[in-house]
């Protein structure tokens, strides 16, 4: 079982749309948690990061942290065909400052 | 503007043949990584360093070599005992302060990445 899995897509929405992306792990040690968004054949950027439970908000984006159930979400609000990328979680332990463990990607499709 | 740059952009190898891809960065980070993107199975580290001469293995290190002679260069070299090179290589670097990163998110900001195809 991989650390830290996520649904690769492709995950398909109209424009307007709220698109909600998601990951689950299994190591309860991880504290700091990201995002990235990665357009194609590009290297990833960062979008988000919370540290331990809670939400982050940042324009159209939302960052959710679950520590009690695992869970991590990212929501983009009034979904743009520019927002189509693949989205990356990410996430470490405190202390381990060389190490992020990332989710496979979710692949985004935003249509006009 | 700061960044990192990655080059080749795209590269060919014959099976046997060494390759090295280059990675620069002017963002004055400590530190720099190198991931391997295959479809399906996310970023996997392969190496990394935290200060210049000094470098470690990641989880998938078997058939990469690296050198930090410099604080702004971390070339990766793929080697011929690597078994399965065609992949989409990608260079990271980010701020450390004694082993721990000041930011606590240990931030990294990546190149635009390699895609290495062996024919």
């Amino acid at each position: 079982q991989k650390e830290v899995e996520q649904d690769p897509g492709p995950l398909s929405v109209p424009e307007g749309a709220i698109v909600s992306l998601n990951c689950t792990y299994s190591n309860s040690a991880f504290q700091y948690f990201m995002w990235y968004r990665q357009y194609s054949r590009k290297g990833p950027e960062l979008l988000m990061y919370t540290y331990s439970s809670g939400n982050k908000e940042d324009g159209r984006f939302t960052a959710q942290v679950d520590k009690s159930s695992k869970y991590i979400s990212l929501f983009i609000r009034d979904s743009q065909p520019s927002d189509s990328a693949t989205y990356l979680c990410a996430m470490r332990m405190t202390g381990t400052a060389s190490k992020l463990t990332f989710g496979t990607g979710t692949r985004l499709q935003v249509t006009l | 503007d700061g960044g990192i740059t990655q080059s080749p952009k795209y590269l060919f190898r014959k099976e046997g043949q060494n390759v090295t891809l280059s990675c620069e960065q002017n963002l004055n980070h400590d530190a720099m990584y190198w991931y391997r993107q295959d479809p399906g199975q996310g970023l996997r580290l392969i190496y990394y360093s935290q200060i210049v001469n000094d470098f470690q293995k990641g989880d998938i290190a078997e058939g990469y070599s690296v050198s930090r002679e410099k604080k702004e260069s971390f070339p990766l070299t793929v080697t011929s005992a690597q078994k399965n090179p065609t992949a989409f290589y990608l260079c990271a670097s980010s701020i450390l302060a004694g082993g721990y990163s000041l930011s606590g998110a240990n931030v990294l900001t990546f190149g635009a990445g390699s895609r290495l195809t062996v024919l």
